[in-house]
């Protein structure tokens, strides 16, 4: 079974900092996902890396993806409060039938 | 924009009953999941449908069932509905970008 750990578990900062979540696992995945969740509904798409080494940016969020394509790292930089909410990691090994292995979150919280 | 329409987002129901959860969706997709999410325990696949009336188990089936008579609708059946199956219930679509999920249902089964 494949795992992904993300870290930290909760993180509450302050309106203007800056933040690194990191998401980790021992096997290879074909892309990794991070998505968004605000309290109450579904996660939503953010971004989708593929090769080993990209990085995207997003406005003020920055995505990497390791080279080994084992591991990837969100970056928001000067936090606002409407960044609050759960970020999950999902890795894709591949195949056809599109399963996702979700990491179990970070809870983030910008205070104003 | 695509849309994955899950039919209640909020349903209380007694131990024993059968429970239904309905998703339906707009998009033509082939591949259609039951996640449910608990705090501390993140996600967890249920059940996934690739094609009409083709299933396959996910990580935790065991109490659940499933049905895909059409391409657009994927139903989550509780055979018969046990307080640790009190949750919030994810439904997924995915073509190539990745997942697209409904708003959630939140059951609570007393």
């Amino acid at each position: 079974t494949q795992l992904l750990e993300q870290s930290p578990q909760f993180l509450s900062i302050q309106e203007g900092e800056n933040l690194t979540v990191y998401c980790n696992s021992s096997s290879v995945f074909s892309s990794l996902q991070w998505y968004r969740q605000e309290p109450g509904e579904g996660p939503v798409l953010l971004v989708t890396v593929v090769t080993g080494g990209e990085v995207k940016k997003l406005k003020r969020l920055t995505f990497q993806f390791g080279d080994a394509r084992k591991d990837s790292s969100l970056h928001i930089t000067a936090a606002q409060p409407g960044d609050t909410g759960l970020y999950l990691c999902a890795g894709d090994s591949g195949g056809s039938n599109y399963k996702l292995t979700f990491g179990k979150g970070t809870l983030l919280t910008v205070n104003p | 924009d695509v849309k994955v329409t899950q039919s209640s987002r909020y349903l209380v129901k007694r131990t024993g009953e059968k429970v239904f959860l309905e998703c339906v969706q707009d998009m033509d997709h082939e591949n259609m999941f039951w996640y449910r999410q608990d705090p501390g325990l993140g996600l967890r696949l249920i059940y996934f449908s690739y094609d009409v009336k083709m299933k396959e188990k996910g990580d935790i089936p065991e109490g659940y069932s499933v049905s895909r008579e059409k391409k657009e609708r994927f139903s989550l059946i509780l055979e018969s509905a046990s307080t640790n199956q009190t949750s919030m219930y994810l439904c997924a679509t995915r073509e190539n970008y990745g997942y697209t999920f409904g708003s959630g249902t939140r059951l609570t089964v007393v």
